[in-house]
């Protein structure tokens, strides 16, 4: 069955310091995967996604992801922290196919940033 | 970029009585529409799948009749939750996936706030 773990539940940083959230996923198949941030009572913007190609994707507002395929991780990153990314950090996968299929997302992991 | 808009944001309503949410894509056609729930500090759950022009899919656990499910355009797709009860009061989200899944992807709602009292 497909999952996703985020193992940190919650990551404290200072501004301006470099970050990086973990995903895993457990997929037999090709995934395409998806790094997406939600602000508090809001929906989910989506930051990046990986379907095929080169396996580092950038995003919006200075996100990137590296997808390894023999770690079954994509985790994202960013050099430098501003205070406006304080936010919860999704992780999701789908089904590697020309029709998409339902999102498997993971917990989640809340990110605070100190000034 | 694709746009859903969802409303209401937050609605208050009384036990017993039933709320409609509606989401709309507003610049591309919504073929598949999956609408969730999330509880405070939680992830994202998925309530169902609804294809337009046929009957939505459910998650095991989440009753049909309780939560109606409409997908009767391609730009418009309602839930509605029935006799609601304090129980229900959460935070529901939309996502629209446009015909071509691998360009438009998943396109997300802002969320509405149900509170029942």
């Amino acid at each position: 069955a497909q999952s996703v773990t985020q193992p940190d539940i919650h990551i404290t940083v200072s501004e301006g310091a470099s970050l990086e959230l973990r995903c895993n996923y457990s997929y037999g198949a090709t995934p395409y995967l998806f790094w997406y941030v939600q602000s508090p009572g809001q929906g989910l913007q989506l930051l990046l996604k990986y379907f095929s190609g080169d396996t580092l994707v950038q995003g919006i507002k200075g996100f990137e992801a590296e997808f390894k395929r023999s770690q079954s991780s994509f985790n994202l990153r960013k050099p430098s922290v501003h205070w406006s990314d304080a936010a919860e950090y999704f992780c999701a996968v789908t089904t590697g196919s020309s029709t998409l299929g339902r999102l498997y997302f993971g917990r989640g992991t809340q990110l605070t940033v100190w000034p | 970029g694709a746009v859903v808009s969802q409303h209401p944001s937050r609605v208050i309503c009384k036990s017993g009585t039933s709320v409609k949410i509606e989401c709309r894509s507003l610049d591309f056609q919504a073929t598949t529409m999956f609408w969730y729930r999330q509880f405070p500090k939680k992830s994202l759950m998925l309530m169902a799948t609804s294809n337009e022009g046929s009957k939505a899919t459910y998650e095991q656990g989440v009753e049909k009749d309780k939560f109606l499910i409409n997908h009767a355009s391609l730009t418009l797709s309602t839930l509605t939750v029935t006799s609601a009860h304090p129980e229900d009061s959460s935070f529901y989200i939309c996502s629209a996936r446009g015909p071509s899944g691998g360009n438009y992807g998943y396109t997300f709602g802002s969320g509405t706030r149900l509170t029942v009292v």
